[in-house]
């Protein structure tokens, strides 16, 4: 079974619409991230979270928030979905060990597209 | 602001070839420096993490290090058509303990056989 998982990998939404990406975790990692990647751009990190009481806002938080529901779980909502919010969703994990070289474990990707 | 810049490439190579992928950052006291391979339409996967000055040898890959000049590369001998991907490079800074990274646009690599 994957470590990191996400649900849905597909999705096609319109505008205005509100949209809920999962992610689950079976490696026991305390930190969790989302990124999204657009064509020929790198990974954009959106928020992370170091523990469930934890959340920070990444360089390109507007127009979404997230959830910390428990140690395993980290959602990604887009309250009303635009166009622009169209790209690839990754979901990872990391160790946070102290002293760095904190490897990041990827989820397979949700596809969003917003029409 | 942190920078890591990288060749968009495509880098394209023969098969058996070197391949040379640079990488530079802005943030002088970044400590971490990863390397990520990202087959199309797939999650990154790591392929190699470098911390010290120098190289760091791993299979048919090696990372090198160079913090005075701050750039990170990575070299793939022995090219194969399996190795064609977009190779993402990864800073991490450390700044407040919290060893968040900074990820490149990526280089795309295509191994001709």
């Amino acid at each position: 079974d994957a470590d990191v998982t996400q649900t849905p990998r597909n999705r096609i939404t319109k505008t205005g619409k509100r949209i809920m990406l999962e992610c689950s975790q079976t490696k026991g990692h305390d930190r969790m991230y989302w990124y999204r990647q657009d064509p020929g751009l790198g990974l954009q990190l959106i928020y992370y979270s170091f523990d469930v009481k934890d959340i920070n806002k990444g360089e390109i938080s507007d127009g979404y928030s997230v959830s910390r529901q428990a140690q395993a779980k980290f959602s990604l909502s887009l309250e009303s979905a635009i166009p622009n919010q169209t790209a690839l969703y990754f979901c990872a994990t990391s160790d946070g060990l102290a002293g760095g070289l904190n490897e990041q474990f990827f989820g397979p990707g949700t596809r969003l597209t917003v029409l | 602001q942190k920078e890591v810049e990288q060749n968009s490439g495509p880098l394209s190579v023969p098969e058996g070839a070197i391949a040379s992928l640079n990488c530079t950052y802005s943030d002088r006291g970044s400590q971490s420096f990863f390397w990520y391979r990202q087959y199309s339409g797939k999650s990154p996967e790591l392929i190699m993490s470098i911390y010290s000055n120098g190289d760091k040898e791993d299979g048919r890959f090696t990372a090198q290090l160079n913090k005075a000049s701050q750039y990170v590369s990575l070299l793939i001998r022995d090219s194969q058509p399996s190795d064609s991907a977009t190779y993402l490079c990864a800073v991490e800074d450390p700044s407040g303990g919290s060893y968040i990274p900074t990820f490149g646009r990526g280089t795309s690599l295509i191994v001709h056989p």
